[in-house]
């Protein structure tokens, strides 16, 4: 089975400034693909980035980049020049590559102080 | 519709009370999902519907619980003889199938008084 860990409970940044929220998994499979999701208080879940596993390059949507290293199986997210809008909970997720179940992080608390 | 709809947005009932929720996925989405958050918690994945297979229910906590899909569309969740454990946000969402890209409902706040 999966497991996906988010050792951050809360965090908080200052606005434009950089935070990194870390992400590790664990898995026996080769090919996945693994999600950044963040969760305004409105409650949908929105996707914020995707890579997928047998991709080398780290995936960057605008100010959000991750670092993926796949043989230490961390997965983690930086947001660049924060704003406002970018408080939320954030949470990891993973899927296999033959599969449909996204198993999901405990989230992490963002506040972006202004 | 535009996006994933979830139908009441917030429910409070009497321990003991039936409550149905529901979903009406992306027009054209093939795959539904039921996940449930529970506070502090990440979502816990409930059942999957994909087409006309037979549903995954293997995430349903008790047999209280239970879902349908109708015509491949909406979805209903109805949870039996609630309980306060029972209490959660349950989240929906439709993808065109396999594991591609989740559309996410903004959830139904259940509270079992």
């Amino acid at each position: 089975a999966q497991t996906v860990t988010q050792s951050q409970p809360e965090m908080s940044v200052q606005e434009a400034e950089t935070v990194t929220l870390s992400c590790t998994y664990d898995t026996s499979e080769n090919n996945y693909y693994l999600f950044w999701y963040k969760q305004p208080p409105s409650r949908q879940m929105i996707l914020v980035i995707r890579q997928e596993a047998y991709k080398q390059q780290n995936a960057t949507e605008n100010r959000f980049s991750v670092n993926f290293q796949k043989a230490a199986k961390s997965f983690s997210l930086k947001i660049s020049d924060s704003q406002l809008g970018d408080t939320a909970m954030y949470f990891c997720a993973f899927i296999g590559a033959g599969s449909y179940q996204l198993t999901f992080g405990k989230g992490t608390k963002l506040s972006v102080i202004p | 519709g535009a996006g994933v709809s979830q139908s009441p947005s917030n429910k409070v009932t009497e321990k003991g009370k039936d409550v149905e929720l529901k979903c009406d996925p992306i027009s054209g989405h093939t795959a539904l999902y039921w996940y449930r958050q529970s506070l502090g918690q990440g979502l816990e994945f409930l059942i999957y519907f994909q087409g006309n297979s037979a549903p995954d229910k293997s995430g349903l906590p008790s047999d209280r619980f239970s879902a349908e899909r109708t015509g491949g569309s909406v979805s209903t969740l109805t949870i039996q003889r609630t309980q306060q454990e029972d209490s959660a946000v349950y989240l929906c969402a439709s993808s065109s199938g396999g594991n591609e890209k989740l559309f996410f409902g903004s959830g139904t706040q259940l509270s079992v008084l």
